[in-house]
């Protein structure tokens, strides 16, 4: 059983370009959840994916986009970057719990993205 | 809205010695309670889950307890070693809701 992946590890772009970011999620698991988190804070959600459809979004741009694959992989996608896109990306698969709440997250090692 | 909060930011303690860690959250309709671990650059790695009906989990020197009516969580650390210097980040999963909501972290420091 293989653990939660992201590639790359660091990416380096400039303002106003575009980046996308890749997740591939632990064997089984059918959601897909993003997190962005600044120097010193803790990680804050971006948005879930299930079966392949958005299923909640946090307080962040119509800009940071996603989208889930059959195999359950991921991608996040950003555009039109700014400096406080800078940050790390984080990851996580589970499968729900009960009650239609989140199950186990399990995270992968984050991509590491600096906006200049 | 959830509100997770961890105090104190930094702690440095020697070696050997036991410690505490805090975490408070607004809301006590948590599903469940998890605490991580990060080193820096680093992702997450999950040390315990406490689910609501729970009190406590222990793993080797970890014990995490849950009191939801306080609105409160502690990790216990026993025996302090070098290799706990990390941050260590408290998160809650909220009834019917998609997300973990986490913890600004606390900086821990094991001095030799």
């Amino acid at each position: 059983e293989t653990g939660v992946t992201q590639s790359p590890t660091h990416l380096i772009k400039t303002r106003g370009q575009q980046v996308t970011l890749r997740c591939s999620s632990q064997s089984g698991h059918n959601t897909v959840s993003w997190y962005q988190q600044a120097l010193g804070q803790g990680p804050q959600f971006i948005f879930q994916y299930y079966r392949e459809e958005e299923n909640g979004r946090g307080n962040f741009p119509p800009r940071f986009s996603g989208l889930q694959f059959p195999n359950y992989s991921s991608e996040l996608n950003v555009n039109a970057l700014e400096l406080d896109d800078s940050a790390l990306y984080l990851c996580a698969s589970s499968s729900p719990g009960t009650s239609g709440s989140l199950g186990t997250q399990y995270f992968g090692p984050g991509t590491r993205l600096t906006v200049l | 809205k959830q509100e997770v909060t961890q105090i104190p930011a930094a702690l440095s303690v020697p070696e050997g010695e036991n410690l505490v860690l805090n975490c408070s959250f607004t809301d006590s309709a948590i599903y469940n309670l998890q605490w991580f671990r990060q080193d820096p650059g680093k992702g997450l790695t999950s040390l315990l889950l406490i689910q609501s009906s729970q009190r406590e989990q222990t793993s080797g020197r970890l014990n995490a307890s849950l009191d939801k009516s306080s609105g409160r969580s502690t990790l216990y650390i026993a025996a302090s070693q070098p290799g706990d210097s990390a941050t260590y980040l408290c998160a809650v999963a909220n009834f019917g809701n998609e997300k973990l909501t986490f913890g600004t972290g606390t900086r821990l420091t094991i001095i030799p």
